[in-house]
């Protein structure tokens, strides 16, 4: 079947705009994540939903981090007034539900703020 | 101290090496283990999870030391295809947000 899709693939935008990038979970997945991997880093947990409410939002690093989830389907992570910091690739994972061990992995969306 | 903690490597093996990679962890409360790949500009994949009483698939092999707080994988007979950068993963207690090592690297050679 098919697996977590993530939109763009890529986006280059210019500091200070708003950017939104675009989760679609595995059919069925309730729990859905997303995270941040900055060059040389490892993946930084952002935030979890469990069905479309949010019971952690502990990773989101500022207040210009925002993210939804609707249908307990999509997810929509939204990044205002980009700064060059948030360069990174940003990688959505769904897992069955939230005591699903295994997370499948969305191949990322790379943003590059200039 | 860093919550899942790596050694970057990386590690250099000639086809047909064993290789070993630890990994050591803060929370005292976390439950689930895991080893996860991760290919140059790819997502991250689940390799295996890690029980206490140590696993194994294939050429791989898990092994957990609870009252150490450490992890290890071994890969045996190495393949090219192995390269990759290896994830060490932990679930904390809870919901099932996993905590990420940096990584290491392992490049296989001919």
């Amino acid at each position: 079947g098919a697996g977590v899709s993530q939109s763009p693939s890529n986006k280059v935008t210019e500091k200070g705009k708003d950017v939104e990038l675009r989760c679609d979970p595995i059919s069925g997945h309730t729990a859905l994540y997303w995270y941040r991997q900055s060059l040389g880093q490892g993946l930084e947990f952002l935030i979890y939903f469990q069905g479309n409410s949010a019971p952690d939002k502990s990773g989101l690093p500022s207040d210009r981090f925002s993210a939804e989830r609707t249908g307990g389907s999509v997810s929509t992570l939204t990044i205002q007034r980009t700064q060059q910091e948030d360069s990174a690739v940003y990688l959505c994972a769904s897992s069955l539900n939230s005591r699903g061990k295994t997370q499948y992995f969305g191949p990322g969306t790379r943003l590059l703020v200039l | 101290r860093k919550e899942v903690e790596q050694d970057p490597g990386p590690f250099n093996v000639p086809e047909g090496a064993t290789v070993a990679f630890n990994c050591t962890y803060s929370n005292s409360a976390s439950q689930s283990f895991f080893w996860y790949r991760q290919d140059c500009r790819k997502e991250p994949k689940l390799l295996m999870s890690v029980y206490s009483s140590g696993n194994e698939d294939g050429r791989f092999t898990a092994q957990l030391n609870r009252a150490s707080q450490y992890i290890s994988l071994l890969i045996r007979d190495s393949k090219l295809s192995d390269s990759a950068t290896y994830l060490c993963v932990v679930m904390s207690s809870g919901y099932s947000t996993l905590t990420f090592g940096k990584g290491t690297m392992l490049l296989v050679s001919p």
